[in-house]
């Protein structure tokens, strides 16, 4: 089955203690992306990656770190979590087209509290 | 203001048709998308619609375009239950960005 897999689906932390969201997909998608979903705000991107050692900043990329050392997998990695990084996030993936952009395929959310 | 634009709820009767609604600022946009989140789960593409055409219709579901007036519309006829969920409006900007609006909720009322 052609998914988005990303773990764990809930984090509870505390400041300071770093911490990585893995996200994984089985579609061979070149393009990956990291948003966050925060009440009245719609998804922000964080990060995005066009391919393997290619990634990019997105909207809101303080405090996040990513890496795309294979095709397959981009992991969220917060160095040193902020109660602000309260959210929801999530990763998605699409195979990218000429003049346009695929439709995103999303994983199932990783909700994340940091106290 | 904001890029893409959307009311943040709507309610319908069961049985009734429903009209979410977006607006958005680039005009050029190639495609335009909406997704479907339900409660606990990811967003899941519903349809989409690229910028030269006026509407596209896939069963229950009618999308209509107003590139002139910039304003998107996603029709559900004849809603039930299983709709409700929040719908996401989003423009494609580039091949690396998908940018969306704030979600409009959707309640089905008995």
């Amino acid at each position: 089955e052609a998914q988005v897999t990303q773990n764990p689906r809930y984090l509870i932390t505390v400041t300071g203690k770093k911490l990585t969201v893995t996200c994984s997909q089985n579609m061979n998608h070149e393009y990956m992306s990291w948003y966050r979903q925060d009440p009245g705000l719609g998804l922000r991107q964080i990060y995005y990656s066009m391919n393997v050692e290619v990634t990019d900043k997105g909207d809101v990329p303080e405090g996040y770190k990513v890496s795309r050392k294979e095709k397959r997998n981009f992991p969220l990695i917060l160095e040193s979590p902020s109660p602000n990084q309260t959210s929801l996030y999530f990763c998605a993936s699409s195979s990218l087209r000429q003049g346009g952009n695929s439709p995103l395929h999303f994983g199932n959310g990783t909700r994340l509290t940091v106290t | 203001g904001e890029d893409v634009e959307q009311s943040l709820f709507l309610s319908v009767r069961e049985g009734d048709s429903s009209v979410i609604n977006c607006t958005y600022t680039d005009s050029s946009s190639t495609y335009l998308y909406w997704y479907k989140q339900e409660p606990g789960a990811g967003l899941q593409l519903l349809t989409y619609i690229f910028s030269n055409m006026d509407m596209k219709q896939d069963q229950r579901l009618t999308v209509l375009l107003n590139k002139k007036d910039k304003h998107l519309s996603l029709r559900i006829a004849d809603t039930q239950t299983g709709d409700s969920a929040i719908y996401f409006c989003a423009r494609g900007s580039s091949a690396s960005k998908i940018i969306f609006g704030s979600g409009t909720r959707l309640s089905i009322r008995p």
